[in-house]
């Protein structure tokens, strides 16, 4: 059964950075593009980032860019998704999601973990 | 690229509703387009991918499609029950930017 479990999310001020880890499990994880979503209150799914299955391709939404980090650990079976400078529109919850066709086809998703960022 | 989604729609059980996401001509043509579905409290889940393909334990009563001429996507539910009501959304991939690009959601309502 494919499983992704998503962690370390929390309460974080203003300017501050947290790192979230999906843990992957019921499927070859170095097979699978993998991506970031998130859904902040009121809003709807807003695609983060995404890293293929070698960490050779990685994207990001532009508001993103330059304050979130994507990488991956395939002997663990992990994703990660740094986040820094977090902004009060960071808030939301974050999925990680399982890319089936390399062309952001997400099949499997997490529970979420929550961010939220307020002093 | 931009999709675009009705903000909601409502009908009732047993009834059919179809869903639709409109994006440029180019967007939809060259690019699959998947459909979730997102309870409150619930990950989201995928009812429909590369245009039409349900996975496996979505029930057929979920159909998708795609009108190339007008550059848009549908998500048809029949037989509406209850458990369906919930948000969806449509999601393409856009090849310029390597991104994701997600409709702005549904709310269906089954009343």
């Amino acid at each position: 059964e494919v499983q992704l479990v998503e962690s370390g999310g929390g309460l974080v001020n203003p300017g501050g950075s947290l790192r979230l880890s999906c843990a992957a499990s019921g499927f070859t994880f170095s097979s699978y593009g993998m991506s970031w979503v998130r859904l902040a209150p009121g809003k709807g799914l807003e695609w983060v980032s995404s890293i293929d299955r070698s960490s050779s391709e990685i994207y990001y939404a532009d508001s993103m860019k330059g304050r979130f980090t994507i990488s991956r650990d395939n002997g663990k079976k992990s994703l990660y998704l740094q986040m820094s400078s977090l902004r009060a529109e960071d808030t939301a919850v974050y999925y990680c999601a399982r890319d089936y066709s390399g062309y952001l086809v997400f099949d499997y998703w997490g529970q979420g973990a929550l961010v939220t960022v307020s002093s | 690229f931009m999709l675009t989604q009705p903000h909601s729609v409502s009908e009732a059980p047993g009834k059919t509703v179809t869903i639709s996401c409109t994006g440029s001509r180019d967007s939809i043509a060259g690019n699959y387009v998947q459909w979730y579905q997102k309870r409150p409290g619930s990950a989201p889940t995928t009812v429909i991918y590369e245009n039409d393909q349900r996975p496996s334990g979505v029930p057929d009563r979920f159909s998708g499609s795609i009108d190339f001429s007008s550059g848009s996507a549908s998500l048809t539910i029949s037989g509406l029950k209850t458990e369906d009501e919930a948000d969806y959304y449509c999601q393409s991939y856009d090849r310029t930017s390597h991104g994701g690009v997600f409709g702005g959601g549904t709310k269906l309502t089954v009343l």
